[in-house]
């Protein structure tokens, strides 16, 4: 079966600071790969997805960048963290390969709480 | 107009009583629809997807009304383990748009 990872699972950093959020999925192969955000109380935002290794789309205008170096694992990472950053952090796979699978069922990490301050 | 509402709720049930929600969505061309649960402080998991003719899974039942737009979502008999917010996703242009929830407490 399939499992996604994420960690940390909370961290606290201060503004300006460097962020890295690792997430890796097991048992699938060539899936797409989300990054979202959510605000507290606020639905889904989706911030990057990816369709294979070295390729990364990104949503809305941020802070924040991606990069998928392999199959399974995907990273978020910001050089100089803004407070509007803070937010829960959620990595999502889906099956099918190509940007026309996105439309199809996501499953997602336990996500990262982050706070900055 | 946002691309999927949700009444966000909360709705506060007693415990056995039977609670539904909608979910109203903009693009006419949508084809996928789904329910996710999230509980407080975690990741939303799958409740399950939304197919033209309706589909039930035990006590959820989940309707598609393509003339108006919307998905609903009927939970029966419902227990303490259902407090939680329920997401509506529609996809919209290949991508999944995900609603604000709506917030449910079942009370004993």
């Amino acid at each position: 079966s399939q499992t996604i990872h994420q960690w940390p699972a909370t961290l606290v950093q201060p503004v300006g600071s460097p962020l890295s959020l690792e997430c890796t999925v097991e048992g699938t192969s060539n899936p797409n790969l989300y990054w979202y955000r959510q605000a507290a109380g606020r639905g889904l935002q989706l911030l990057f997805y990816s369709v294979g290794i070295g390729q990364i789309s990104s949503e809305v205008p941020q802070n924040l960048s991606a990069s998928r170096p392999q199959d399974r694992q995907f990273i978020l990472s910001s050089k100089k963290l803004l407070l509007s950053d803070s937010g829960f952090y959620l990595c999502a796979w889906s099956g099918g390969t190509g940007a026309a699978y996105r439309g199809l069922e996501q499953y997602f990490g336990p996500g990262t709480r982050l706070t900055v301050t | 107009r946002k691309e999927v509402e949700q009444d966000p709720g909360p709705f506060n049930v007693p415990e056995g009583a039977t609670v539904a929600f909608n979910c109203t969505y903009s693009n006419s061309a949508s084809q996928s629809f789904f329910w996710y649960r999230q509980d407080c402080r975690k990741e939303p998991k799958l409740l399950m997807s939304v197919y033209s003719s309706g589909n039930e899974d035990g006590r959820f039942t989940a309707q598609l009304n393509r003339a108006s737009q919307y998905i609903s979502l009927l939970i029966r008999d419902s227990k303490l383990s259902d407090s939680a917010t329920y997401l509506c996703v529609v996809d919209s242009n290949y991508q999944l748009i995900w609603g604000a929830g709506t917030k449910l407490i079942i009370k004993p």
